[in-house]
């Protein structure tokens, strides 16, 4: 069975520092990953999705990297901000039974004080 | 904004009643996914349909089923409603390898 595990799981720092979420799997077989936001009772937003072929990927102020032998995804975010509080969760995409699936990790909940 | 929209938001069942939730997603999105999401923990994945047809099924029991109609338009169906079914319950649509979310629908059973 394919394990998905974040850590930590809350974190809680100052405006300003940058800051790293951590994903880890049991599989390395994976076809991709993603990360997401979300906001209290809300649906996910898709923040970053790495091909199983890729290392990493940018966007803005957020860095995702894969390390799939040994089975590791990191989070990095610059410069946090009051608004980057929020769940952030990890999605990695398994073939199982002929399909991709995507299995989640419990998250991790980001509080970014002023 | 996802394109993808959910209903209703919020619905209070009582429990042995059935429940059919409702997600619409956008043009050309031909697969659609749902998750059951618990509080504090991550979404899990309870069965996938591409071009209405269900091509992949999580560890959930027979008593949930669904639907995907030519519009785009997807319900999931829930028999017997247990105690243990009061949760988010999330669609998402598929284009190429990205998934967009709905906002979910809230269900709580009494």
């Amino acid at each position: 069975k394919q394990e998905v595990t974040q850590i930590p799981a809350a974190l809680s720092v100052p405006e300003g520092e940058n800051l790293v979420l951590n994903c880890s799997f049991t599989d390395s077989a994976i076809y991709n990953l993603q990360w997401f936001r979300q906001d209290p009772g809300k649906g996910l937003t898709s923040l970053l999705l790495i091909q199983s072929s890729q290392r990493e990927q940018t966007s803005g102020r957020l860095n995702a990297s894969l390390d799939k032998s040994s089975g590791r995804s990191t989070l990095y975010i610059a410069a946090s901000q009051p608004g980057d509080s929020a769940t952030y969760l990890c999605a990695v995409s398994f073939l199982t039974g002929g399909s991709y699936i995507p299995t989640f990790g419990r998250g991790t909940s980001l509080i970014v004080h002023p | 904004e996802t394109g993808v929209t959910q209903s209703p938001t919020h619905l209070i069942k009582t429990r042995g009643q059935q429940v059919t939730l409702r997600c619409s997603s956008q043009s050309g999105h031909n697969t659609v996914s749902w998750y059951q999401q618990a509080l504090g923990q991550g979404p899990q994945f309870i069965f996938q349909y591409y071009r209405e047809e269900e091509n992949g099924r999580g560890n959930f029991p027979p008593r949930f089923s669904g639907l995907q109609f030519p519009n785009y338009s997807s319900e999931l169906n829930v028999n017997a409603l247990e105690l243990d079914d009061s949760a988010l319950y999330l669609c998402a649509s598929s284009f190429g390898e990205k998934l967009f979310f709905g906002s979910g629908t809230q269900l709580s059973v009494l």
